[in-house]
């Protein structure tokens, strides 16, 4: 039941923008989209959310269209340590409540 | 401020086995989320506690169960195991129960391995 969708992989070059995209096209009008990335064997880690402005915090930035059915997710100056599975992820409703729905998230791979 | 941690961080066990893991929140959250994570996988929801009661469940079986504590610590035990129950076992803590408002913190993870 996720309810986005995502690349499996894309490569960028070391010091080159990484742009992540994203499509959440069932999003409801109230519901933030968040970012988290996982490097190999650890938790997830946030990155970013927004609702429908754009977004920039020290580690990336987040463009969403204006009809909030699709975003990207952006690392200015990719390093090699950027190399990670991102994961774009809107909350799904739940008995009692909510919950996180993770995809198979886009596999990035920063080259030198 | 202290993050989220996670008790222990490799576990092997046998099937049909029990098994307990453990985890302390972020220092001021309230509610604790559980996740499995099959190799090569994105993180599945288990359940969500807010406040020591169960606030959401994902699709897993009854023998997959959990307490949240006064201290907003959680446990997340598993009866029964099976082989298919190995995997990275994640813990996140967050400030409120919706994760539409609230960023989620997440463990190092506890690796379980059923043989």
């Amino acid at each position: 039941d996720a309810k986005t969708t995502q690349p499996p992989s894309m490569d960028c070059a070391e010091g080159r923008a990484a742009n992540l995209p994203c499509n959440h096209s069932t999003i409801s009008g109230n519901e933030y989209v968040y970012w988290y990335r996982q490097i190999h064997s650890q938790g997830p880690q946030y990155i970013i959310h927004g609702l429908k402005n754009n977004e920039t915090n020290e580690m990336a930035s987040l463009i969403i269209t204006e009809d909030r059915k699709s975003s990207t997710l952006i690392l200015p100056h990719a390093t090699l340590r950027d190399t990670a599975v991102y994961y774009c992820i809107v909350r799904v409703a739940n008995t009692g409540g909510f919950k996180t729905i993770f995809g198979a998230g886009t596999r990035l791979f920063v080259k030198a | 401020e202290t993050g989220v941690t996670q008790s222990p961080t490799h576990l092997i066990k046998t099937r049909g086995q029990q098994v307990t893991l453990r985890c302390s929140s972020q220092s001021g959250h309230n509610t604790v989320s559980w996740y499995q994570q099959a190799l090569g996988q994105g993180p599945q929801f288990i359940f969500q506690y807010y406040r020591e009661e169960e606030n959401g469940r994902g699709n897993f079986p009854p023998r997959f169960s959990g307490l949240q504590f006064p201290n907003y610590s959680s446990e997340l035990n598993v009866n029964a195991l099976e082989l298919d129950d190995s995997a990275l076992y994640l813990c996140a803590s967050s400030l409120g129960a919706d994760p539409n408002y609230n960023e989620q913190f997440f463990g190092p993870g506890t690796r379980l391995t059923v043989l």
